[in-house]
């Protein structure tokens, strides 16, 4: 079945520490974004990344970094730079260049720091 | 900037009532996504609108694009425990092909049986 997959679907991580949020798709999209959800609100852009080798800042990228280094894979790193790190990160991917354009979203990771 | 509100921002209403929510936007869009999420999950698109005054089915759903290009309305008909959840819409940031979304806060819906 065509979807994607984000692991884990729970992290637990010392504060200092990076960890890596992993976001696989196998739609053939060539775009895809990470979002960060706390409680209560909507989803904030934290990057996103419209071809393979390039990616752009979203509106809260401070203390994350991404790569895309395949098409299908689209990794967050959340870094000790990040200060307050705990929430639902979410992952999603788009097709780029046709009319009809939805985002598709993954199952999301809850991250929380201890 | 861009801001989406959703209202209501939460509601009650007993199994087998029609509930309808809206989104209305600072500027004009030409797309409008309505997502559903379940706790702990992540969004699951309902229903995209990509005309003015376009009004699309998704089984009891039904979402209408308005006409000012400016708001959206989701109703969802003869509701279900089921139909709980958090409800999103979600309208492009720009219109320069970057294909970023902006979305609102939610609607948070509970059914009561």
């Amino acid at each position: 079945d065509g979807g994607i997959t984000q692991s884990p679907k729970y992290l637990f991580r010392k504060e200092g520490q990076n960890v890596t949020l992993s976001c696989e798709q196998n739609l053939n999209h060539d775009a895809m974004y990470w979002y960060r959800q706390d409680p209560g609100q909507g989803l904030r852009l934290i990057y996103y990344s419209q071809i393979v080798n390039d990616f752009q800042k979203g509106d809260i990228a401070e203390g994350y970094s991404v790569s895309r280094e395949k098409k299908e894979s689209f990794p967050l790193t959340v870094t000790s730079a990040q200060k307050n790190p705990t929430a639902f990160y979410l992952c999603a991917s788009s097709m780029v260049g046709v009319s009809y354009n939805e985002q598709f979203f993954g199952p999301g990771t809850r991250l929380t720091v201890l | 900037g861009q801001q989406l509100n959703q209202s209501p921002q939460s509601m009650f209403i007993q199994e087998g009532e029609d509930v309808s929510m809206n989104c209305t936007s600072s500027s004009i869009f030409n797309t409008w996504l309505w997502y559903k999420q379940d706790p702990g999950e992540g969004p699951v698109l309902l229903i995209a609108l990509y005309k003015a005054g376009e009004l699309t089915s998704n089984g009891r759903l039904t979402a209408q694009f308005g006409i000012t290009r400016k708001d959206s309305f989701l109703n969802i008909s003869a509701s279900i425990p089921s139909d709980v959840g958090i409800y999103f819409c979600a309208g492009p940031r720009d219109t320069s092909g970057t294909y970023k979304y902006i979305f609102g806060t939610g609607t948070r819906l509970k059914v009561l049986a």
